[in-house]
């Protein structure tokens, strides 16, 4: 298993510019999550999806939109950019039964100059 | 809402010595997760604690969990260069397992 997969793993975007974050998960999990991190600090949840087709606001999510249509893909999109944004984006998943532990992905690293 | 709070920030050890991190949350939490993060890199899960005295050790590391004062602690063993890292706990929620973190703590673990 590849396990949480994350594209692209580094971007700088110009304000104002939109992308894609790409999330994929090969664990079959039902949960998945975007979280972000600002430097020197924990994470902050953005969106989360407890399944395909339903999703659900985080604690940050104004800025970024997300879709659940498959169990294996969530991406993340940016609209408008700011460089607020600028961040390390996190995706992880988790199973639904058993263990409770949350799987991360290596991370994408956004600049917005 | 849940806040997750962890201190000391910052520890800069002597190989060899102990230290406890301390990881304090606001509101009841289901479980309490405990994350390890190298530089420049992704999370590594560490410990899952599920119940009230729950204690979990791996190596040098062991965590426990006390819900009634809403305190979790990771403490570390005779501490050597390779557990120079970050150091997260998180409060998960039933609803969506979702994760609150804390700050974490910088652990710098000195020759």
């Amino acid at each position: 298993n590849a396990g949480v997969t994350q594209t692209p793993k580094f971007r700088i975007l110009k304000i104002g510019q939109s992308m894609t974050l790409q999330c994929t998960q090969d664990m079959n999990h039902n949960y998945m999550y975007w979280y972000r991190q600002d430097p020197g600090m924990g994470l902050k949840l953005i969106y989360y999806s407890v399944g395909a087709g339903i999703t659900d606001k985080g604690e940050v999510p104004n800025g970024y939109n997300v879709s659940r249509s498959t169990t294996e893909d969530f991406p993340l999109r940016l609209e408008l950019a700011a460089p607020s944004q600028t961040s390390v984006y996190f995706c992880a998943s988790h199973r639904r039964e058993g263990r409770y532990e949350q799987y991360f992905g290596p991370g994408t690293r956004l600049t917005v100059t | 809402e849940l806040k997750v709070e962890q201190n000391p920030l910052f520890l800069s050890m002597q190989e060899g010595k102990n230290y406890t991190i301390y990881c304090n949350y606001s509101t009841t939490s289901d479980r309490l997760y405990w994350y390890r993060q190298d530089p420049g890199k992704s999370l590594e899960s560490l410990f899952v604690l599920l119940s009230n005295g729950a204690v979990k050790q791996e190596g040098r590391l062991m965590a426990s969990l006390d819900t009634k004062a809403r305190l979790s602690t990771l403490h570390i063993t005779a501490a050597v260069h390779d557990l120079s890292a970050t150091y997260f706990c998180a409060g998960g929620s039933n609803a969506g397992n979702m994760l609150t973190f804390g700050g974490g703590t910088r652990l710098m673990v000195k020759p």
